[in-house]
């Protein structure tokens, strides 16, 4: 069984640029979270997706958006880029149907530095 | 979902029970309560849950009190690979997608050798 998956691991920008992320997620799973989290806090959600649709939404401006393909992975774009927008981004998927756990499987995060 | 209140850090010699304590006393009575922990550079792991019996895993035991209003977590035996930050999370499980984790700062768990 294959876990979760994301790509880049680290990648640098400058402020203004867009940035894209990937994840894949775990075999079986139909719902992708994303997570923000700067150096010493823990993660803040995003966003979730569930079977392609956007599934609620953290405290985050719109320039944060994503999407879901139907092998359930997903993007996360990020526009107009800020210093602030530096963290390591976590994804994380989880399969509501036919478990009450409420258990996600995080990646390892892609690291992005805004300069 | 409730909030959680855990101390920053603590220390617990390798081979010796770590047990972390979380507050959460605005817990409602269909909210369980999760641990995960992050290891330095990955992403967060699941290690337990529970509602309000105790509950134990191949990874720790949980202890819920009666009022349901603090927690701990327990490690048996920690080792050093045990070193980590220690998240408490109150929520609702949720069958149909919504799965948002709230994170606080958690606990930094040392394990000294």
């Amino acid at each position: 069984e294959t876990g979760v998956t994301q790509s880049p691991t680290h990648l640098i920008k400058t402020r203004g640029q867009q940035v894209t992320l990937r994840c894949s997620s775990q075999s079986g799973h139909n719902t992708v979270s994303w997570y923000q989290q700067a150096l010493g806090q823990g993660p803040q959600f995003i966003f979730q997706y569930y079977r392609e649709e956007e599934n609620g939404r953290g405290n985050f401006p719109p320039r944060f958006s994503g999407l879901q393909f139907p092998n359930y992975s997903s993007e996360l774009n990020v526009n107009a880029l800020e210093l602030d927008d530096s963290a390591l981004y976590l994804c994380a998927s989880s399969s509501p149907e036919g478990t009450a756990v409420g258990e996600q499987f995080f990646g390892p995060g892609t690291r992005l530095t805004v300069l | 979902d409730a909030k959680t209140t855990q101390p920053p850090s603590m220390d617990c010699a390798e081979g010796r029970a770590a047990n972390l304590p979380c507050n959460h006393s605005t817990i409602s009575g269909n909210e369980y309560v999760y641990w995960y922990r992050q290891i330095h550079s990955q992403g967060p792991q699941y290690i337990i849950h529970g509602l309000k019996n105790n509950e134990t895993n191949e990874m720790a035991s949980l202890i819920i009190t009666e009022d349901r209003k603090s927690s701990t977590l327990i490690l048996p035996h920690a080792t050093l690979r045990d070193t980590a930050v220690y998240y408490c999370i109150v929520r609702v499980p949720s069958n149909f997608g919504n799965e948002k984790l709230t994170f606080g700062t958690g606990t930094r768990l040392t394990i000294i050798p």
